[in-house]
């Protein structure tokens, strides 16, 4: 079993759409990273947290830590938004991230 | 400011040959990180710098893997022996302090092709 399981594995969404994509994980860690990664691009850090609610624009993260999961939302999904959106753990010993496999998401007009 | 960059950004190489990959970390990050990507794969950790402390090299898949951080800046990831199974994208990141509480930067990786 991995230790970061992510779901769903691919999403498919009409413009406009909330979207969610789920996060869980079995190790403990420092923090979790939601990072973003478009086709053939670099790797965008979104958001680092270790408790509660964050949220940036039209991005919402949240994590739960004592059921050892977070959410990543995006509310008036936009084309632009498609990605591959990553979620990955500190270790505790804070030296690593441990990495989902991704949720591809792809929005369409 | 400038970002994580490395070099090359894309290396084709013959199997049993030595490559070097270069990363440069956004000034006055102490933290330094290495992951590598694979086709189907997903991001793996390899090694972590912080400071003058000792690497975390747990992530290193073979003794053929090495990598070293001169002066608290500029690393650089050495594959031996190249092997088919380690073509991937080499990604480098860097942050601001240690640990896992502080956010990544990332570089925009070296494809490596091992032929």
């Amino acid at each position: 079993k991995n230790e970061v399981e992510q779901s769903p594995q691919n999403l498919t969404a009409q413009e406009g759409e909330f979207i969610t994509i789920n996060c869980s994980y079995s190790v403990g860690i420092s923090a979790l990273h939601w990072l973003q990664q478009h086709p053939g691009g670099g790797i965008v850090s979104l958001f680092m947290l270790s408790s509660g609610k964050k949220k940036h624009g039209r991005l919402i993260a949240t994590i739960n830590i004592q059921e050892k999961h977070s959410s990543l939302h995006i509310t008036a999904s936009h084309p632009r938004d498609s990605a591959v959106y990553i979620c990955a753990v500190g270790n505790q010993a804070g030296t690593a991230l441990i990495f989902g496999k991704g949720t591809t998401l792809s929005v369409s007009s | 400011g400038a970002g994580v960059s490395q070099s090359p950004s894309n290396k084709v190489t013959e199997k049993g040959k030595d490559v070097e990959l270069r990363c440069d970390p956004i000034s006055g990050h102490t933290a330094l990180y290495w992951y590598r990507q694979s086709l189907g794969q997903g991001l793996e950790f390899l090694i972590y710098f912080q400071g003058n402390s000792a690497p975390d090299k747990s992530g290193l898949p073979s003794d053929r893997f090495s990598a070293e951080r001169t002066g608290g800046s500029v690393s650089t990831l050495t594959i031996q022996r190249t092997q088919q199974e380690d073509s991937a994208v080499y990604l480098c990141a860097s942050s601001f302090g240690g640990g896992g509480y502080n956010e990544q930067f990332f570089g925009p990786g070296t494809r490596l092709t091992v032929l």
